[in-house]
């Protein structure tokens, strides 16, 4: 059973560039969440999708970011227009259900984006 | 909004040597804690969580965590590391769906 899969691992994207980054939740998992590391930072919520629903994009800045998770396919973070500042590492988290408390989230292995 | 401290942002030691992680909360409902550990080149993995019952919780590898409400607090503890534990732990805690972490805190072994 895989877990969440996140491609690619490792992503270089010069300023004005568009980034695209997949998680493919666990099998039977509906629920995507997308967080931030920002280097010297925690983990920081951006975004709580469903299948072709965004439930919560809270954490999400107003520009330039959006993520959706298809019928069919993997969810897609994509920044448009890149700037060092998104230079970060991003995780994505599966989950069966609405994750409420107690549950834990399954990580995958994030993509570290690099702008140039 | 919660949020979550986490006292040092890198400790060394030596093998057999004691850790114990500082994790500080700010929330005033109820709380789920979680400490989660990244080793070098991997996904974030589950070491222990705690939602109710008794406070002290034991994890996968050896380590456990006291939640101590009075202090808003869920320390994380291993009486005697190996090398192997070197990688970054983070505390977290869970409000509904969404996880709020602390910074981090890179631990490393020596041998």
């Amino acid at each position: 059973n895989a877990g969440v899969m996140q491609n690619p691992r490792h992503l270089v994207r010069r300023r004005g560039q568009e980034a695209r980054l997949r998680c493919s939740p666990m099998k039977g998992h509906s629920h995507v969440y997308w967080y931030r590391q920002l280097p010297e930072e925690g983990l920081k919520f951006m975004v709580y999708l469903q299948k072709e629903n965004i439930i919560d994009e809270s954490g999400m800045p107003k520009e330039r970011f959006s993520a959706e998770f298809p019928k069919e396919g993997p969810s897609i973070l994509r920044i448009q227009q890149v700037v060092r500042g998104d230079s970060a590492a991003y995780f994505c988290a599966s989950s069966q259900t609405r994750d409420r408390e107690g549950s834990p989230l399954h990580f995958g292995n994030g993509t570290r984006l690099t702008v140039t | 909004a919660q949020s979550v401290s986490q006292h040092n942002h890198h400790v060394i030691l030596s093998e057999a040597a004691s850790l114990e992680l500082g994790c500080n909360y700010s929330y005033g409902g109820t709380v789920n804690l979680f400490w989660y550990v990244q080793y070098p080149g991997q996904h974030l993995q589950l070491l222990l969580k705690y939602f109710s019952g008794d406070p002290l919780v034991k994890g996968i590898k050896g380590f456990e965590a006291e939640f101590i409400k009075s202090k808003f607090s869920f320390n994380l503890r291993k009486p005697s590391v190996q090398w192997s534990d070197t990688a970054e732990y983070f505390c977290a805690v869970k409000n509904d769906y969404k996880l709020s972490f602390g910074a981090g805190t890179t631990v490393t072994v020596r041998a």
